[in-house]
């Protein structure tokens, strides 16, 4: 149980284009959704939070219009890439949790990551 | 705040031999304890866990035991693999919310 599903796996796109990331809990309801940066050989670098039909909560220091992020159910999060550049190239990961996952201090469930790059 | 220190790798092993990877934290309160793994190329996946101070956690072969005294989650396997080759992270919860994630320690197994 708890699958989060995460596509595309891989995008390649030109750079000034926008790119969309799906995040899609499969068999469960994800009341919060994550979404991480990693870059090479680096750990995850969290960039927001997001509670569904609430607008998401950016760390410092990540761009909110540059990333948006949009939980409109609770089964989907989206996170847009807009006017992408060759710095935004990244590895990008989605996780996950549900309503009671906060109670017991359960662990959040990931997707398998986006690697995008911008030419 | 809190925060999760393990070692640095990368930790290059031979086939077989034993592993450990350091992990401490800190953090207010009682945090619930985690080990994930990372495949190149891939996301993160849950290795095991620990919820409470003695528990310990195992999973194919891993294990890590939550010491309270001294704010360790050391993880440990006794013969490890090629196919063990991957980014480790320990990380916490604490309050039920974020995640707090290590460095991560890089392991390559040799045949």
């Amino acid at each position: 149980g708890a699958v989060v599903s995460q596509h595309p796996s891989w995008v390649i796109c030109k750079s000034g284009t926008s790119v969309k990331i799906e995040c899609r809990s499969l068999d469960f309801q994800a009341t919060t959704m994550f979404w991480y940066r990693q870059f090479p050989k680096q750990s995850l670098m969290l960039m927001a939070t997001s509670n569904e039909g609430s607008k998401a909560t950016y760390e410092q220091g990540v761009e909110k219009d540059k990333f948006l992020i949009n939980h409109a159910s609770l089964t989907l999060s989206t996170l847009t890439v807009t006017s992408a550049h060759p710095e935004d190239s990244s590895f990008y990961i989605c996780s996950a949790k549900g309503e009671t996952d906060f109670l017991s201090n359960q662990p959040q469930h990931f997707g398998d990551g986006t690697r995008l790059s911008i030419l | 705040g809190d925060s999760v220190t393990q070692m640095e790798g990368p930790v290059t092993l031979s086939e077989e031999a034993f592993l450990t990877i350091n992990c401490t934290y800190t953090a207010t309160g009682y945090p619930s304890l985690f080990w994930y793994v990372q495949y190149p190329g891939e996301g993160l996946q849950l290795l095991l866990k620990a919820t409470k101070a003695d528990d310990k956690g195992s999973n194919k072969g891993f294990e890590a035991t939550y010491r309270k005294e001294t704010t360790s989650f050391h993880l440990e396997k006794g013969s490890v693999q090629v196919s063990d080759s991957a980014v480790y992270f320990c990380a916490l919860i604490t309050g039920g919310f974020k995640t707090i994630f290590g460095a991560g320690t890089r392991l390559f197994v040799k045949a």
